[in-house]
């Protein structure tokens, strides 16, 4: 069984940078051609795909963020994590980490993380 | 990017009721559609990939249909724990994006 958990800052300055890492159980990272996601939730609010990072490290991000946003992938830990620069309050947001695949879409996800964007 | 609306935003009904929530996707996207449900606080389930695969696990009287533009996401007898928030999302291409949500109450 996948399970993925996130972890980092719960509260970020602004104008610094968000960092988030995704641990990943029940099998390495790289199985299965899997590509691994992000996905935020402002307070309240919808479901935005921030990005995506496959275990070769080749990405794909949201063009709102993409000015942004940095994936990155670590196979010897079985994690990957996420760097949002410049952020501000808009960035304020539960932000999850998820296993993505071609045909099942996001299919494992973590519990999600709240970060706060505040002086 | 795709644009992804459903409708109703809510709905009430009561346990035992038949429920239909519709998406529509602003241009096509073929069978890369997904439902999911969100219950407050915690991380979305996915219920169904490929517009009409249930996820192993999920009870069926959940069913998917559609292809194109047009879903549908029918629970066929409401029980009590299905009350919650249901996104529909396409993976057709990048950005992923996700319909803005029909939260489903007790009436």
């Amino acid at each position: 069984q996948v399970q993925l958990q996130e972890s980092g800052p719960g509260l970020v300055r602004p104008s610094q940078t968000l960092s988030l890492t995704c641990s990943v159980s029940g099998g390495p990272l790289s199985r299965g051609g899997y590509y691994w996601a992000w996905i935020r939730q402002h307070p309240g609010k919808g479901l935005e795909w921030i990005g995506c990072i496959f275990h070769s490290g080749s990405t794909d991000y949201n063009p709102s963020l993409k000015s942004r946003v940095t994936m990155s992938v670590d196979t010897s830990t079985n994690q990957f994590s996420l760097r949002l620069s410049s952020v501000t309050a808009a960035d304020t947001a539960v932000y999850y980490c998820a296993r993505q695949g071609t045909t099942v879409s996001l299919d494992y996800w973590g519990q999600g993380t709240l970060v706060t964007v505040s002086s | 990017d795709i644009q992804m609306t459903q409708s109703p935003s809510s709905l009430s009904a009561s346990v035992g009721d038949r429920v239909t929530i519709t998406c529509r996707a602003s241009q096509g996207v073929s069978n890369y559609l997904a439902w999911f449900q969100q219950k407050p606080g915690k991380a979305p389930k996915s219920l169904i990939y490929s517009a009409s695969t249930l996820q192993s696990g999920v009870p069926s009287r959940f069913s998917g249909s559609g292809s194109g533009t047009d879903f549908t996401l029918t629970i066929s007898s409401l029980q009590a724990e299905d009350f919650a928030t249901y996104y529909c999302q396409q993976y057709k291409s990048y950005p992923q994006t996700f319909g803005q949500g029909t939260q489903l109450e007790i009436k």
